[in-house]
């Protein structure tokens, strides 16, 4: 099983409240990533990093932002919640470019804005 | 349009059957193709990869083959599980002229009845 960890697992939280989900691996990867995922739907990246002080936009349009620090840690940041963004957030790390090596998922979080 | 579709979008079979899922795609440039195994509430966690000039790999009872010229995909199962009830994802990578992506299926949800 892949050394990535993501807390929480649950959150359940009312409108504009500010959250951080956070994402941890211990593999060492420079490449992280974080996806977003609607039930029966695809992945869809929000937001990637190839280092340290890296950090891009995906291909779908989030209000979330992200920082990266440290290697290992790469958290996602909602200053103010609302219901629209309600999902399952993935995150992700791989030793090299993410088309071109293999891609280690955490066990997600599932947001609940109410 | 890059695209990946994945059918049938829900399958049912009984335990100690097997099953073949099916992935088509429309990605191109082609790198690579990767089935993912993704459990309720649980991260995607890959089956294969398989690049151009592979056209089959197995991995214990998953078996995947490759066909680049018709841009299909199929995942065979056998002698199937309980334990194998999850969702499976179709994912192609491309390699751009700069960076390269992945495009997700939106998986086809596979339960395994006793």
């Amino acid at each position: 099983e892949a050394d990535i960890y993501q807390t929480p697992r649950y959150l359940v939280i009312g409108t504009g409240k500010k959250i951080t989900l956070e994402c941890s691996q211990t593999m060492g990867h420079d490449k992280m990533y974080w996806y977003q995922q609607d039930p029966g739907m695809e992945l869809h990246l929000i937001h990637y990093s190839y280092g340290v002080n890296s950090t891009e936009k995906g291909d779908l349009s989030s209000e979330s932002t992200v920082s990266r620090i440290r290697t290992e840690h790469f958290p996602l940041t909602l200053e103010s919640a609302r219901p629209s963004h309600t999902s399952q957030y993935l995150c992700a790390s791989s030793d090299g470019l993410a088309e071109l090596y293999e891609q280690y998922f955490g066990p997600g979080t599932r947001l609940t804005v109410t | 349009k890059n695209q990946v579709e994945q059918s049938p979008q829900s399958l049912i079979i009984l335990e100690g059957k097997n099953c073949t899922l099916q992935c088509n795609y429309t990605v191109s440039p082609f790198s690579n193709l990767r089935w993912y195994k993704q459990d309720t509430g649980r991260g995607p966690v890959s089956l294969t990869i398989m690049t151009f000039s592979e056209n089959t790999k197995s991995n214990g009872r998953y078996t995947a083959t490759l066909d680049a010229d018709t841009k299909q995909s199929s995942l065979h199962i056998t002698a199937s599980q309980l334990s194998d009830s999850a969702s499976y994802i179709c994912v192609v990578s491309d390699r751009g002229s700069t960076l390269g992506r992945l495009y997700f299926g939106r998986g086809t949800q596979l339960t395994v009845w006793p």
